[in-house]
């Protein structure tokens, strides 16, 4: 098993333009997530889905939207880039949320600077 | 963040015992992660404690007091390899997680 994939692992966006983070997982996990890790900072939930069509927003949903149109697959969206977008991206799964499944299994990231 | 103190970096040297401290809001509270996160790298999952008491995993133990809102992470026979930042997490609902503690590992 791959785990948790993302691509890409690097980007450098100028302001105002747009990209779709990717990531998928091939262990049939049910819950998907994205976070951002600024320097110094823990890592804030952007937005999650509970499963394939249904999303729901997080702590800093502003300024990105997601879709999740299959088990596997979760990707970031970022509209009209901004410096305060600059981060490293997260995306993480994990089977279920009760007691003993809700280990959540992270990505390797994608670094993200917006000049 | 959201109200989750741990300190930010701690020194030890190679064999030593090393306890990372965290505290966090109680109310809503449903179980604590720890997981690790060496430089540059995603984080991985170290240990969960949903009832009091000690959880040991090899050289790392977790500890968790619901009522007094505590735990801790403890690395015991420290190695070169356990430099990392550990990230305290309480699951509050969805997962919330510190900003980290440096552990610097010296020879």
């Amino acid at each position: 098993n791959a785990g948790v994939t993302q691509t890409p692992k690097f980007r450098i966006l100028k302001i105002g333009q747009s990209m779709t983070l990717q990531c998928a997982q091939d262990m049939n996990h049910n819950y998907m997530y994205w976070y951002r890790q600024d320097p110094g900072m823990g890592l804030k939930l952007i937005y999650y889905s509970v499963g394939a069509g249904i999303t729901d927003k997080g702590e800093v949903p502003n300024g990105y939207n997601v879709s999740r149109s299959t088990t596997e697959d979760f990707p970031l969206r970022l509209e009209l880039a901004a410096p305060s977008q600059t981060s490293v991206y997260f995306c993480a799964s994990s089977r279920d949320t009760g007691v003993g499944t809700d280990t959540q299994y992270f990505g390797p990231g994608t670094r993200l600077t917006v000049l | 963040g959201q109200n989750i103190d741990q300190p930010t970096e701690m020194t030890a040297t190679e064999g030593a015992i090393v306890q990372i401290n965290c505290t966090y809001q109680t109310s809503g509270f449903n179980g604590l992660f720890w997981y690790q996160q060496h430089a540059g790298e995603a984080p991985t999952f170290l240990s969960y404690n949903v009832l009091d008491g000690l959880e040991e995993k090899g050289r790392f133990s977790s500890f968790l007091s619901r009522s007094k809102g505590y735990s801790y992470l403890l690395l015991k026979e420290l190695q070169m390899k356990d430099s990392a930042s550990y990230l305290c997490a309480p699951r509050r609902g969805k997962l919330q997680f510190g900003a980290g503690t440096q552990v610097v590992v010296t020879p």
